[in-house]
C-alpha cells in the first residue's frame, strides 16, 4: 500500500536558519504530493502541492520539487522565521483505486528560536 | 474564505456516554473525511464520504463509532459508548466536487474529547 515517511521531530533551528524537512513515499499509482502545516489548536492547512514529476510547489517561502527518481518531496525554506514554528505534513493523493486515498505522514514538529 | 466548521470545539464526557460531533463541510464541497488524531497514533482516517455515501470506513471502530451524512451540509461522527481510549482530536475535511487526487483537503479546527 501507500506510504509517507517523514523525519521525526522535534527540529529547532534558530531564526533565519535554512529548513530542510525530508520526506519520500511509496506509491502503486502516479500520486500528486502535499505539504500541510498545523499550528496550535488548529486543523491542518494546505501549504503547497505538486501533481506531476518535477513540478515545483512554493508559498509563503517554502518549496518542495516532486522527484519521481528519488520518490522524494521535501520541503525547504531559506530563512525560517518564528511564526514558521508548527507541525508539518507530508502527504500523497493517490485517486488510482477510483476514489481519493489520501495518506499522512507522522508530522514533523518545528520550533524556531529568536 | 470558505471554513469548515466543526462543532463542538472541546467536549469533556464521562465513560459510557454517547458524543456526537458535527461537520459543515464548505458549500459545495461533496467529499467529506473523519480522522482521529492522537500523539501516539498520529492523524488517523476513520471515514469517507462521496455524494453523502461512505466509501470507506475501515478505520472505524464498528462497535461504538458510526459516521452519517444527513444531508450535503452536515456530517455526523457519532460515538456510544464512549471510552477513556477515545480521547483525541477529531477532524473534518472536504474537497471539492472535482475527481481526481489533486485536490487538497480543507479541514476544520477539530474536537477535542476527553473521556474521563
Amino acid at each position: 500500500g501507500d506510504s509517507v515517511t517523514q523525519m521525526e521531530g522535534p527540529v529547532t533551528l534558530s531564526e533565519e536558519a535554512f529548513l530542510t524537512i525530508n520526506c519520500t513515499y511509496t506509491a502503486t499509482g502516479y500520486p500528486s504530493l502535499f505539504w500541510y502545516v498545523q499550528y496550535p489548536g488548529e486543523g491542518l492547512q494546505l501549504l503547497l502541492k505538486a501533481t506531476k514529476a518535477d513540478d515545483k510547489g512554493s508559498n509563503k517561502g517554502f518549496e518542495a520539487t516532486y522527484r519521481k527518481e528519488t520518490t522524494s518531496f521535501h520541503l525547504e525554506k531559506g530563512s525560517v522565521q518564528v511564526s514558521d514554528s508548527a507541525v508539518y505534513f507530508c502527504a500523497l493523493s493517490d485517486a488510482s483505486g477510483g476514489y481519493q486515498k489520501v495518506t499522512f505522514g507522522i508530522g514533523t514538529k518545528l520550533q524556531v528560536i529568536p | 474564505d470558505a471554513r469548515v466548521t466543526q462543532t463542538p470545539r472541546h467536549k469533556v464526557t464521562e465513560m459510557g456516554q454517547e458524543v456526537t460531533m458535527r461537520c459543515q463541510p464548505i458549500l459545495g464541497h461533496n467529499t467529506v473525511f473523519w480522522y482521529r488524531q492522537t500523539m501516539m497514533q498520529g492523524l488517523e482516517l476513520l471515514a469517507y464520504f462521496r455524494n453523502r455515501a461512505p466509501l470507506d470506513d475501515s478505520g472505524m471502530p464498528k462497535d461504538r463509532f458510526s459516521a452519517e451524512m444527513p444531508d450535503a451540509t452536515l456530517a455526523t461522527l457519532k460515538i456510544q459508548p464512549s471510552e477513556p481510549r477515545d480521547s483525541a482530536v477529531y477532524f473534518c475535511a472536504s474537497t471539492g466536487p472535482l475527481t481526481g487526487g489533486n485536490q487538497p483537503q480543507h479541514f476544520g479546527d477539530g474536537t477535542r474529547l476527553s473521556i474521563l
